[in-house]
């Protein structure tokens, strides 16, 4: 299996652009997690999907984020307008509705100029 | 809020020596995981213990549990070069949330 898989690793945009992250969880998994990293703040919960269906947003900072999940391999993670505050490594996870363990991927490091 | 709480926030030893991270928590739960973050990388998963376990080993790995004191200790012992790593407890919050300490930074010098 080749793990959970994000794109881009890394993103450098400036200020005011659209950003957007993909994550493809690893197969037969039916919980998706997306993470935000930072020094300041460490690992926080942005949103959490289950079958696809977001369950839990309350972790998105602002209207300037939002998540979709169209099917059970993909999901994205967009931030419109970016803002320079928003620099930070992005993590997506997975795991199956049977195991409390999450499996992340690579993430995607974000820096907004 | 964060629950998991671990200390040190460093750790530098010498290769061979072992290596002690604690982590506290405030709230009930069912589990305590430890994962294991190499730099630039993501989170990977190192064990996983339960709220009725008091002990378990994985190779070089044993993790005790204390629920009367709500706290967890990672121990790796034998460190090598590639322990280098910073190290994270998470407790389950929900049925699906984990809540995620701030991690201890450990630096194994060869």
């Amino acid at each position: 299996d080749a793990g959970v898989i994000q794109s881009p690793r890394h993103e450098v945009t400036e200020m005011g652009q659209e950003v957007t992250l993909r994550c493809k969880p690893i197969s037969g998994h039916n919980s998706l997690f997306w993470y935000r990293q930072t020094m300041m703040r460490g690992l926080e919960l942005l949103i959490y999907f289950n079958n696809n269906v977001p369950i839990d947003d309350s972790g998105m900072p602002e209207d300037r984020f939002s998540a979709k999940m169209p099917n059970a391999s993909f999901s994205t993670l967009k931030i419109q307008p970016s803002e320079p505050r928003d620099s930070a490594v992005y993590f997506c996870a997975s795991s199956s509705g049977s195991e409390d363990t999450q499996y992340f991927g690579p993430g995607t490091r974000l820096t907004v100029l | 809020s964060q629950q998991g709480e671990e200390d040190p926030q460093a750790l530098s030893i010498q290769e061979g020596e072992n290596a002690t991270m604690n982590c506290s928590y405030k709230t009930s739960i069912n589990n305590l995981q430890w994962y294991r973050q190499n730099s630039g990388r993501g989170l990977v998963h190192l064990i996983l213990i339960r709220s009725n376990e008091r002990e378990k080993h994985s190779g070089r790995l044993r993790v005790t549990l204390d629920t009367s004191k709500k706290s967890s200790s990672l121990l790796i012992t034998a460190s090598r070069a590639a322990d280098t790593a910073s190290y994270f407890c998470a407790t389950d919050a929900s049925n699906y949330q984990l809540i995620w300490g701030a991690g201890t930074k450990l630096i194994i010098k060869p």
